[in-house]
């Protein structure tokens, strides 16, 4: 089982420029959330799906969106890239059942000039 | 909204020590979960805490849910250099299981 996998590993960008963070599941997971994570902050809430087809906002959404055609994929689009969206991201996938134990990829690091 | 506060926030110790690291909120959560992040990779649980006063152990790992659900310990006993990393405590945000509040992160440094 390959359970979460999110490409790139690493991406620098322009500011102004987008790009897309994918993410795929293959554990056929009904939850899926994206979290950025920077030094001293944890784990931050951007975007989540209950479901293909269905997104809510997390914290932190301005500037990323998302969508969910598909159970097992959950793009993350930036828009248009600041520098305050250095960081590195997260893709997360649950059952969404009882405790809601997340699944997490390996992460993104993207860097924004 | 719910916010859960993780102390310390770093730990520099010797091999074979012990630690200790909570988390807490000013929110009842019905569940706790304790997750370890490796350097370059994504957190992974650890254990998992489903009712209050609940004390569960995972070999060298032990972590209870406190008994007003506002709190919650992880204990790690005679660590090695692998326990290297960052420690995070979590639950799912109210009855929204599609989300999870994260602490702010234990950062553990073990010295040989």
């Amino acid at each position: 089982n390959a359970g979460v996998t999110q490409t790139p590993k690493f991406q620098v960008l322009k500011t102004g420029q987008s790009m897309t963070l994918q993410c795929a599941q293959d554990m056929n997971h009904e939850y899926m959330s994206w979290y950025r994570q920077d030094p001293g902050m944890g784990l931050r809430l951007i975007h989540y799906s209950v479901g293909a087809g269905i997104t809510d906002q997390g914290e932190v959404p301005n500037g990323y969106n998302v969508s969910r055609s598909t159970t097992e994929d959950f793009p993350l689009r930036l828009l248009s890239a600041a520098p305050s969206q250095t960081s590195v991201y997260f893709c997360a996938s649950s059952t969404g059942s009882g405790a809601n134990v997340l699944t997490f990829g390996a992460g993104s690091r993207l860097t924004v000039l | 909204g719910q916010q859960l506060n993780q102390s310390p926030q770093s730990m520099f110790i010797q091999e074979g020590e012990d630690v200790s690291m909570n988390c807490t909120s000013s929110s009842i959560f019905n569940t706790w979960l304790w997750y370890k992040q490796d350097p370059g990779e994504g957190p992974v649980l650890l254990i998992a805490l489903y009712k209050a006063g609940e004390l569960t152990s995972n070999g060298r790992l032990t972590a209870q849910f406190g008994i007003t659900r506002k709190d919650s310990f992880l204990n790690i006993s005679a660590s090695i250099p692998s326990d290297v990393g960052i420690y995070f405590c979590a639950g799912p945000r109210g009855t929204n299981a599609g989300k999870s509040t994260f602490g702010d992160g234990t950062t553990l440094t073990v010295k040989p």
